[in-house]
Order: structure tokens, then C-alpha cells, then sequence
């Protein structure tokens, strides 16, 4: 079965950071291609960035450019999302997803003073 | 960036009815990566077609997709008590993969 567990949000004073995971298993993780999308509360969904198995293509929206990086460790199943420079506009739940076929129950990112 | 638009953004309809929703893309959607999800209240979302009108593994037949280019249709033959909720459609085809703002099916 496959899964993916989120962790790493919580609260974040604007400027500050912090490093979402998502563990995965169930499926040979270093074959997929991984994405975070994100969901600021009562909002539509807004894909954040994806990675390809091997890492060698990566992209990002606009807004987060410069300021959020993914990465990803096949040997330990895992994937980032290292978030620096945390606005308010970037609270949201957190969802890491396997080819946007399998999500995360996702994690809560509150950028508040 | 492909903007998508759906429509409409409230359907209100009965159980067994039939729910046509729709997608429309600012510029042609390439290869057909279109996507259908499915979100309930404090769930995350479940794909339930790909490539424009593939079911993903376990959706039940009466959700259906079709379309290409720039207009594509998401209908449902007969909606079930656990079928409202809310649809989106995203294009996976260039980055960013974008999302529309989605339909909210709920009971009439």
C-alpha cells in the first residue's frame, strides 16, 4: 500500500523557516516523480514543486522561486521542502504527492506573527 | 502559465442525477494531461481521471472524462449521497502545473 505521511509544519514568524518531510513507502520511491501542492485554508489547491526520481529536473511556481527548495533522498525514502523567507500568503496545508496519484494527509504551515 | 477556468462554480443537484462539469484552458493543454480530483471537507485530494479520460485505479465507472485542447468535461451519469464535494481539474502538461478554482457539487 502506498503511503505518504507529511511532517515539519507548524507555527513560523514571517522571514523565518522551516523543512517539511514526507516519508514514503510501499513503492520504489526512487522510480516517481514527487510533487508538494499546498492548500491555504478555505482556497483551491496551488501546485508548489515538483522533482524528478533521479533529482535532475526540478521546478517551482513563481511565487515560491528563491525562496523554497525541494530535494529528495531516494536512499532514505524521503522527500523536502526546505521553506525560507515564510510569508503570511504561504500558510497552508502541505501536500507531498506521488505523481498526483497518491497524497499525504498533508501538514498545517502557519505564518504568523 | 495555462490559466484554467471551471464551471460552473456551484452545480446543485440531486442524488442520481447527472453533473457535467467543465474546464477550460487559456492555451492547449499538451498531450491531454488533464486531471480530475475530487476534495471532501478535510480530506486531501483523490485523482479520479487522468490523461484527459483515464480512470485512475479504483473509481467507479459512473465518473467519466473527456476533451481535448483547450475544453475539457468532467460528468458524473449518477450522483451518489458520496459523491458531492468539491472537483478541480489541473493541467500536468508544463510547468506550473496549474489548477482551476474549482466546482462544489452539493445537494439540492
Amino acid at each position: 500500500e502506498v503511503q505518504l505521511v507529511e511532517s515539519g509544519g507548524g507555527l513560523v514568524q514571517p522571514g523565518g523557516s522551516l523543512r517539511l518531510s514526507c516519508a514514503a513507502s510501499g513503492f520504489t520511491f526512487s522510480s516517481y516523480n514527487m510533487n508538494w501542492v499546498r492548500q491555504a485554508p478555505g482556497k483551491g489547491l496551488e501546485w508548489v514543486s515538483y522533482i524528478s526520481g533521479s533529482s535532475n529536473t526540478i521546478y517551482y511556481v513563481d511565487s515560491v522561486k528563491g525562496r523554497f527548495t525541494i530535494s529528495r533522498d531516494n536512499a532514505k525514502n524521503s522527500l523536502y521542502l526546505q521553506m525560507n523567507s515564510l510569508r503570511a500568503e504561504d500558510t497552508a496545508v502541505y501536500y507531498c504527492a506521488r505523481n498526483f496519484a497518491s497524497w499525504g494527509q498533508g501538514t498545517l504551515v502557519t505564518v504568523s506573527s | 502559465e495555462i490559466v484554467l477556468t471551471q464551471s460552473p462554480g456551484t452545480l446543485s443537484l440531486s442524488p442520481g442525477e447527472r453533473a457535467t462539469l467543465s474546464c477550460r484552458a487559456s492555451q492547449s493543454v499538451s498531450g491531454s494531461y488533464l486531471a480530475w480530483y475530487q476534495q471532501k471537507p478535510g480530506q486531501g485530494p483523490r485523482l479520479l481521471i487522468y490523461g484527459a479520460s483515464s480512470r485512475a485505479t479504483g473509481i467507479p465507472d459512473r465518473f467519466s472524462g473527456s476533451g481535448s485542447g483547450t475544453d475539457f468535461t468532467l460528468t458524473i451519469s449518477r450522483l451518489e449521497p458520496e459523491d458531492f464535494a468539491v472537483y478541480y481539474c489541473q493541467q500536468y502538461g508544463r510547468s506550473p502545473f496549474t489548477f482551476g478554482p474549482g466546482t462544489k457539487v452539493d445537494i439540492k
